[in-house]
């Protein structure tokens, strides 16, 4: 049964530090892994989508990458800003499922703040 | 393109009353997800679509949830009979299907809220 992680649950940068999060699944036959933001009584919005075949992803200041055999992504944040701080949630596509629905599994998030 | 919408934005009832909601998808989208999420936790899935077929409903989820997508457009989440348990963040999600992968877009979501 496929399971995600993210550590750390919370996060407290300054302004302007580089910063990695960390996600990581028991089982590597996954198809994509995606990273959303969400801020506080928001839905998500979807940051970088890693195919299953594909070691990394960026946008803007934002780096993903994916290590299926170790079981692990990381997001990286350059240059962080106050406006970074929300809590980031990685979700892992799986098993086909029924219906031919490859389902998400879904991390707890990762909390951050970033203070001025 | 404007994006997933959701209405209404929150919703406060009394146990007991039903409430609707309402989900747009993006407009080429062939897929429609309902999730629920609670503070602290991941979205919790809740039933999908693909056009206007509904293939796949959570085993969590009881008789009182229904949900349609009639045209294979607009998707609603009915709850009949609410339950202060079923206070929650309900998230839309739309996406376009093409081949194994998918890349899901989330609505802003309607923040239930059972007295």
């Amino acid at each position: 049964k496929q399971e995600v992680t993210q550590i750390p649950a919370a996060l407290s940068v300054p302004e302007g530090e580089n910063l990695v999060l960390n996600c990581s699944f028991t089982d590597s036959a996954i198809y994509n892994l995606q990273w959303f933001r969400q801020d506080p009584g928001k839905g998500l919005t979807s940051l970088l989508l890693i195919q299953s075949s594909q070691r990394e992803q960026t946008s803007g200041r934002l780096n993903a990458s994916l290590d299926k055999s170790s079981g692990r992504s990381t997001l990286y944040i350059a240059a962080s800003q106050p406006g970074d701080s929300a809590t980031y949630l990685c979700a892992v596509r799986g098993v086909l499922a029924a219906g031919n629905n490859r389902k998400l599994i879904w991390g707890l998030g990762t909390s951050l703040a970033v203070n001025p | 393109d404007t994006g997933v919408s959701q209405d209404p934005r929150h919703k406060i009832t009394k146990r007991g009353q039903n409430v609707t909601f309402r989900c747009d998808p993006i407009s080429e989208h062939n897929r429609l997800y309902w999730y629920r999420q609670t503070l602290g936790q991941g979205p919790e899935f809740l039933t999908y679509f693909q056009n206007e077929a509904q293939l796949e409903k959570s085993r969590l989820l009881s008789d009182r949830f229904s949900a349609e997508r009639p045209k294979g457009s607009f998707s609603t989440l009915e709850i009949q009979r609410t339950e202060q348990g079923d206070s929650a963040m309900y998230l839309c999600a739309s996406s376009l299907l093409t081949g194994d992968n998918e890349k899901l877009f989330f609505g802003s979501g309607t923040q239930l809220s059972v007295l």
